[in-house]
């Protein structure tokens, strides 16, 4: 298997635009995680998903914020509009049934808002 | 509420030393205690858990964590530090009152010198 799959994995954008992150979990994992790690707020858990239904977004900073699973297969984190201060990495997780504390990280985007 | 504190933000070792990085954690209940590793430009893995039983487990790469209830604490340990075990080290604690999503520490990094 290819491991989790994140794209794009560097994004450069300015201030205002949307910005739209990819994930494509591990096959049979059927939890999906949405972080965002920074220098100043560490590693910050913003949504989860299980069985493509969203189970605690309480982490998701504001609505500019918003995240999708449609299908087991594809997540999407969007934001709109990008503010200098979301400038980060975001890492996509998944994990297996019943195992949502072993989680398979993806190598991450990394995304500056100019 | 549950939480895990790393109170060291860097860890220096010699090579060949054994190594231990601090966990101390505060939940209700019996904990669910993890260790993860990050290494540069990389996602996280995962490296070991403590569930329950014993209270010495053994995870990859040779490390292993220590829980012991009545200091609180996960330390992780390995006796004899590689210049490749250099990296970012997050404790991590389910937290089982609220939806059972991971709640990471800020990180130790770690240093291996030669």
């Amino acid at each position: 298997d290819a491991g989790v799959i994140q794209s794009p994995r560097h994004e450069v954008t300015e201030m205002g635009q949307e910005v739209t992150l990819r994930c494509k979990p591990i096959s049979g994992h059927d939890y999906l995680f949405w972080y965002r790690q920074t220098m100043m707020r560490g590693l910050e858990l913003l949504i989860y998903f299980n069985n493509n239904v969203p189970i605690d977004d309480s982490g998701m900073p504001e609505d500019r914020f918003s995240a999708k699973m449609p299908n087991a297969s594809f997540s999407t984190l969007k934001i709109q509009p990008s503010e200098p201060r979301d400038s980060a990495v975001y890492f996509c997780a998944s994990s297996l049934p019943g195992r949502q504390e072993t989680q398979y990280f993806g190598p991450g985007t990394r995304l500056l808002v100019l | 509420a549950q939480s895990v504190a790393q109170p060291e933000d860097q860890v220096n070792v010699a090579e060949g030393n054994p190594l231990t990085v601090k966990c101390t954690y505060s939940v209700s209940g019996n904990p669910y205690l993890f260790w993860y590793v990050q290494y540069p430009n990389r996602g996280l893995q995962f490296l070991l858990k403590y569930i329950t039983g014993d209270n010495l487990v053994k995870g990859s790469y040779g490390f292993e964590a220590e829980f012991n209830k009545s200091q609180t604490s996960f330390h992780l340990k390995k006796p004899s530090a590689l210049v490749s075990d250099s990296a970012l080290y997050f404790c991590a604690v389910r937290d089982m009152a609220n939806t059972d999503k991971l709640i990471f520490g800020t990180g130790t990094r770690l240093q291996v010198f030669p």
